[in-house]
């Protein structure tokens, strides 16, 4: 049972345009939202998360999209950068259940 | 800040043995939750310890277990070792507030290799 989906396995994106990762859940009661960033040989690296409260959240180059209704997210990086070349996981909570649940990861690679 | 810390970083055994892998959580975090990571996959949730008592549980046989010690610090045990037990184990350390979902923090892994 995957209640965490990202479709795409890869994504090829040329260095200054935009990325867009993304991400479906089945689960109603997920209510906290975040994704990470994996080095090879490296554990995942917190980049931004998101509350269902909200539809969207900024840090820099990276917003990450909530749409509740069709429960499904997007993580937007403006302008790729080489060096954000890595594989992307999204995950999700539900409040009191603490565990995250993953999907598969999308493997981003930004050409120069 | 040190962040989370884990070790060893790379581990052989066989089949039917037992293991002990060891993670120091984030300065100022009092939870720890351990994952499993397969090959192509995600990171799958083994449990979590919160005040030294295992706080939820994934879909793991008993054989995995795990302790917290009164500095935060953890260990996850395996015993009777099998080949699908090889994978990446990873700690992910955070702050548990109330009525609020953590945001955790992995380290880097521990690569176990079962023969």
């Amino acid at each position: 049972d995957q209640q965490v989906k990202q479709n795409s396995p890869s994504l090829s994106v040329q260095e200054g345009r935009i990325s867009i990762l993304n991400c479906d859940y089945t689960n109603s009661m997920f209510d906290y939202f975040l994704w990470y960033k994996k080095y090879p040989a490296e554990g995942p690296t917190f980049l931004i998360s998101i509350s269902s409260i909200k539809d969207k959240n900024e840090d820099g180059r990276f917003t990450v999209f909530l749409n509740k209704s069709a429960k499904h997210l997007s993580l937007h990086i403006v302008p790729s950068q080489p060096g954000d070349s890595a594989v992307y996981f999204c995950a999700a909570s539900a409040l009191g259940a603490q565990k995250l649940v993953f999907g598969q990861g999308t493997r981003l690679t930004i050409n120069p | 800040e040190t962040g989370v810390t884990q070790s060893p970083t790379h581990l052989i055994k066989t089949r039917g043995q037992q293991v002990t892998l060891r993670c120091s959580s984030q300065s100022g975090h009092n939870t720890v939750s351990w994952y499993q990571q397969a090959l192509g996959q995600g990171p799958q949730f083994i449990f979590q310890y919160y005040r030294e008592e295992e706080n939820g549980r994934g879909n793991f046989p008993p054989r995995f277990s795990g302790l917290q010690f009164p500095n935060y610090s953890s260990e996850l045990n395996v015993n009777a070792l099998e080949l699908d037990d090889s994978a990446l184990y990873l700690c992910a350390s955070s702050i548990r507030l109330s009525g609020t979902t953590d945001t955790q923090y992995f380290g880097p892994g521990t690569r176990l290799t079962v023969l």
